[in-house]
């Protein structure tokens, strides 16, 4: 069965920069894209931006260009996700979330199966 | 970007009666080309991750119980569950994949 297990939750202080991972199993990795999603304590959903796993090729939200990299391993099926510059309002659950379209180099841009989440603290 | 927006922001219903929840978005999201509504439901259990429930503004994933329907065409959407179990509280959002997504904000339902 499909699984994406994402690392542990991180404490940051104000600029710094985090790393999250997302290990996926129970599917090809490089078939399909994988988004990543975050959610500040007690607020709606937040689309970060995606990388095509086979190519490597990214896109991201224009709010975090120039903040976030996204990358891949396709030896360990493992995708990461770097935010830098971490600010207070970085404060949030961060989700790994599959692309539902299987074409290594197609997407859908919704989402059918989602790690369990990340919490990043960003405090002084 | 497209804004989604929902209502109402939360809703109580009894158990057994029907839920129905709305989004709208600021743009058409139907592709003329396929005649396809780029619009999914996700529902958010306490603690979970979101779960997709359904893709195509009407077309349930597989797995997801028949009560809950999808339904509306263009810039208004509306997400219908039939027969409230106590398992549905939660809160629901729309999302567009038309362009860059973006989720409504949400809609949490409840037991009244």
């Amino acid at each position: 069965q499909v699984q994406l297990v994402q690392s542990g939750a991180e404490v940051k202080k104000p600029g710094a920069s985090v790393t999250i991972s997302c290990k996926a199993s129970g599917y090809t990795f490089p078939g399909y894209y994988m988004h990543w999603v975050r959610q500040a304590p007690g607020q709606g959903l937040e689309w970060m931006g995606c990388i095509n796993p086979n190519s490597g090729d990214t896109k991201y939200a224009q709010k975090f260009q120039g903040r976030v990299t996204m990358t891949r391993d396709t030896s360990i099926n493992t995708a990461y996700l770097e935010l830098s510059s971490l600010r207070s309002d970085d404060t949030a659950v961060y989700f790994c979330a599959r692309d539902r379209a299987n074409g290594y180099s197609s997407t859908r841009l919704y989402f059918d199966y989602w790690g369990q989440g990340t919490l990043v603290t960003v405090s002084s | 970007d497209i804004v989604m927006t929902q209502s109402p922001d939360s809703l109580a219903v009894s158990l057994g009666e029907r839920a129905t929840m709305n989004c709208k978005s600021t743009q058409s999201v139907l592709f003329n080309s396929n005649n396809k509504n780029y619009l999914a439901w996700y529902q958010q259990k306490a603690g979970q991750p979101p779960k997709l429930l359904i893709y195509w503004a009407s077309t349930r994933e597989s797995g997801v119980p028949e009560r809950f329907s999808g339904s509306g065409s263009g810039t208004d959407f509306t997400l219908t569950i039939n027969s409230l179990q106590a398992e549905d509280v939660a809160v629901y959002y729309c999302q567009q994949y038309y362009v860059t997504p973006t989720f409504g904000q949400g809609t949490r339902l409840e037991i009244k």
